[in-house]
């Protein structure tokens, strides 16, 4: 069982509308939860880290809920420029190293 | 700041051809890593440092290795490059595993 799953997608959606996926994790020992964006053939790049409480950075909303282990991605009035692969990442107490999901690819269509 | 550099962008090489990858960053980070990511199978960690002179064994190391001589430099070798060794590199680095972690641009290898 991998580490850190995601669903693959592909998310196609218009406009403005509202797209949300969901991450699970399979570490109960885990401390720190990300979601990272990676354009086409482009390198990865911090979206924003998800708390406890639950996050919003503008139109992105990150939830985390450690007793059925998963975080979520919600992201509303889609944008053109959103299109893009959504990686899970999430860190393991004591350890050195990320653990990265394979991404949620995202299309957003006009 | 020019962030986390990586030479070179592109590469071919011939089954059995050595090569090295560079891997530079200007942000004086202690952690440093190298993954390669293949179609529909995510960012596998290949080998990481957490401080120069040190280095260790990721998730798929074999065929790779590493040092970490300078701070600022993660170097990655290929010492008998194979078809499977085709991949995109990344390299990455950050100044505690809670902070974010800030990749290079990639270097896309082709191994025939």
């Amino acid at each position: 069982r991998k580490e850190v799953e995601q669903d693959p997608g592909p998310f196609n959606v218009p406009e403005g509308a509202t797209v949300a996926f969901n991450c699970t994790y399979s570490n109960s020992a885990s401390q720190s939860f990300f979601w990272y964006r990676q354009d086409c053939r482009k390198e990865p790049k911090l979206l924003m880290s998800v708390y406890s409480s639950g996050n919003e950075d503008g139109r992105f909303t990150a939830q985390l809920n450690r007793a059925s282990q998963y975080i979520s991605l919600l992201i509303r009035d889609s944008k053109l420029s959103d299109s893009a692969t959504y990686l899970c990442v999430v860190n393991y107490v004591g350890d050195y190293k990320l653990s990265f999901g394979a991404g949620t690819t995202v299309t957003v269509r006009a | 700041n020019a962030g986390v550099t990586q030479t070179p962008k592109f590469r071919v090489l011939k089954t059995g051809q050595s090569m090295t990858l560079l891997c530079a960053q200007d942000m004086n980070h202690e952690y440093m890593y190298w993954y390669r990511q293949d179609p529909g199978m995510g960012l596998r960690l290949i080998h990481y440092s957490v401080g120069e002179g040190t280095t260790a064994k990721g998730e798929v190391p074999d065929g790779y290795n590493v040092s970490r001589l300078k701070k600022q430099n993660f170097l990655l070798g290929l010492e008998s490059a194979a078809p499977s060794q085709t991949s995109v590199y990344f390299c990455a680095s950050n100044p505690g595993i809670s902070n974010e972690q800030y990749f290079g641009p990639g270097t896309r290898l082709t191994v025939t």
